[in-house]
C-alpha cells in the first residue's frame, strides 16, 4: 500500500538543465496535480490531471509540462531549469468529486537550481 | 474563482494553552474544506475535512474546526495544544471541480514549554 511516491527526493540541478520529477499512485485515482511549495506562498498548484489523457494548468504553470499516459503516473517536466524553480514540489492524488478521503499527498521532491 | 485567507502567518502560544488557527474562503460553489498540518521538514498530513455533513468536525491529535456559511470560515481550534502540535497549519478549500486544492499561505504554530 505504497500511497503516492515521488521520486527523486532531492535534486540539485544547473540552470539550464531540464530533468522529470516523477509521480506514481497505486490507489487508482483519477485526479492526480503537482505543487510547489515555497516559504510564505503556501502551495500553489502547477498542473492537474482529471484522468488519463487529460491535463491542464494551475496557477504557476510556465517552465512546467505534464503528461498523463496512464492512471498511475503523472510525471512533471522542467525543460530548461531556473533559480525560481528551486522549491518542494509536491505531487497529490484524490478520486471522484465526492472528495470523502480528501487527497494524498507525496512525500516531496526537494529542488536546488544553481 | 476559489481562495483562501490564513490570518497571521506566526502564532506563537504556551503548552496547554487553546490556540485557534483563522481560515475564510471564498468559494462559487458549496465548499470543501480541509486543514493540513506539516511538521518540519516532512509532507502533509490531513488533520481533518468538510465535505458538507455536519459543520462541527473533529480531527485527528484531538483538533476540530467548524464550518460557517454566513462568515465564510472554516477555524481551527485545539482545546489545549502540546509541544508536539509545533508544526505549520494550512487550510485549503476544493478548486477545479473538486479535482484541486488551493490552498492559503500557512500558519507557523508555535508551542512553548
Amino acid at each position: 500500500n505504497a500511497g503516492v511516491t515521488q521520486t527523486p527526493k532531492f535534486q540539485v540541478l544547473k540552470t539550464g538543465q531540464s530533468m522529470t520529477l516523477q509521480c506514481a499512485q497505486d490507489m487508482n485515482h483519477e485526479y492526480m496535480s503537482w505543487y510547489r511549495q515555497d516559504p510564505g506562498m503556501g502551495l500553489r498548484l502547477i498542473h492537474y490531471s482529471v484522468g488519463a489523457g487529460i491535463t491542464d494548468q494551475g496557477e504557476v504553470p510556465n517552465g512546467y509540462n505534464v503528461s498523463r499516459s496512464t492512471t498511475e503516473d503523472f510525471p512533471l517536466r522542467l525543460l530548461s531549469a531556473a533559480p525560481s524553480q528551486t522549491s518542494v514540489y509536491f505531487c497529490a492524488s484524490s478520486y471522484g468529486q465526492g472528495m470523502s478521503n480528501g487527497y494524498t499527498f507525496g512525500s516531496g521532491t526537494r529542488l536546488t537550481v544553481v | 474563482a476559489q481562495s483562501v485567507t490564513q490570518l497571521g502567518s506566526h502564532v506563537s502560544v504556551s503548552e496547554g494553552a487553546l490556540v485557534l488557527l483563522r481560515c475564510n474562503y471564498s468559494s462559487s460553489v458549496p465548499p470543501y474544506l480541509f486543514w493540513y498540518v506539516q511538521y518540519p521538514n516532512q509532507g502533509l498530513q490531513l488533520l481533518l475535512k468538510y465535505t458538507s455533513a455536519a459543520t462541527l468536525v473533529k480531527g485527528i491529535n484531538g483538533f476540530e474546526a467548524e464550518f460557517n456559511k454566513s462568515q465564510t470560515s472554516f477555524h481551527l481550534r485545539k482545546p489545549s495544544v502540546h509541544i508536539s502540535d509545533t508544526a505549520e497549519y494550512f487550510c485549503a478549500v476544493s478548486t477545479h471541480g473538486y479535482s484541486t486544492l488551493t490552498f492559503g499561505k500557512g500558519t507557523m504554530l508555535l508551542v512553548s514549554p
